[in-house]
């Protein structure tokens, strides 16, 4: 079975704060993302990530950065959080078979911004 | 430009009903991938099925069936006898070739199915 995981499944961090959070997956898969979830607005791509060291953005990637210094580890940073970034935080890996991709997602980490 | 719309906010069914799950969806391309995720209360989005734009055969697995109709940019998601294990969240996602990585994911149709 592939395996994501994330740091923490709930976490509460004050305005001005910087922010990691970790994701690992133990499939060897090379491409790993980051994504928002917000009630009706679904899910929305921050940054994803081919390889160790490469990032792309996403399609909104504003006040965030990321990290990959191995490959099993992907990490989501907020220099300093606000309150609008309060959200469902999802790490997904990317699994190919058979020619056929599918990204695979961690259980979520839900963040406070007070 | 890419979209995906799921214009069911929310449903409700009693158990043992059939209750099907509307996702339309926007693209140029010619050649796309169309996707479905079940989000449980536990937050894990769960992959279900991913179809490309050349398959337009309809898929049944168990329960579930998916019907993809390229004519009316639909795949449409039917859960025949639901069970109260069905109350989750549901996600149409769409990407499109080559830079297949980006999933576009609609807006969510929220299932509670009743005892």
């Amino acid at each position: 079975d592939v395996k994501v995981t994330q740091s923490s499944r709930y976490l509460v961090k004050r305005t001005g704060e910087k922010v990691f959070l970790e994701c690992v997956q133990d499939m060897d898969h090379e491409n790993m993302f980051w994504y928002r979830q917000d009630p009706g607005l679904g899910l929305r791509l921050i940054y994803f990530s081919y390889d160790v060291k490469m990032k792309e953005k996403g399609d909104i990637p504003e006040g965030y950065s990321v990290s990959r210094e191995k490959k099993e580890r992907f990490s989501l940073i907020l220099e300093s959080a606000s309150t609008n970034q309060t959200s469902m935080y999802l790490c997904a890996s990317r699994w190919t078979v058979f020619g056929q991709e599918t990204q695979y997602f961690g259980p979520g980490t839900r963040l406070l911004v007070l | 430009a890419q979209k995906v719309t799921q214009a069911q906010t929310e449903i409700s069914v009693v158990e043992k009903e059939d209750v099907t799950l509307d996702c339309v969806y926007e693209t140029r391309d010619t050649t796309y991938y169309l996707f479905w995720y079940k989000q449980p209360p536990s937050g894990e989005l769960v992959f279900l099925i991913r179809r490309n734009s050349f398959d337009e055969q309809n898929e049944i697995s168990g329960r579930y069936s998916w019907n993809f109709q390229k004519s009316t940019s639909s795949f449409n998601f039917t859960i025949t006898a639901s069970q109260v294990v069905d109350s989750a969240v549901y996600f149409c996602a769409l990407s499109e070739a080559p830079n297949t990585d980006k999933l576009i994911f609609g807006t969510g149709t929220r299932l509670q199915v009743f005892p």
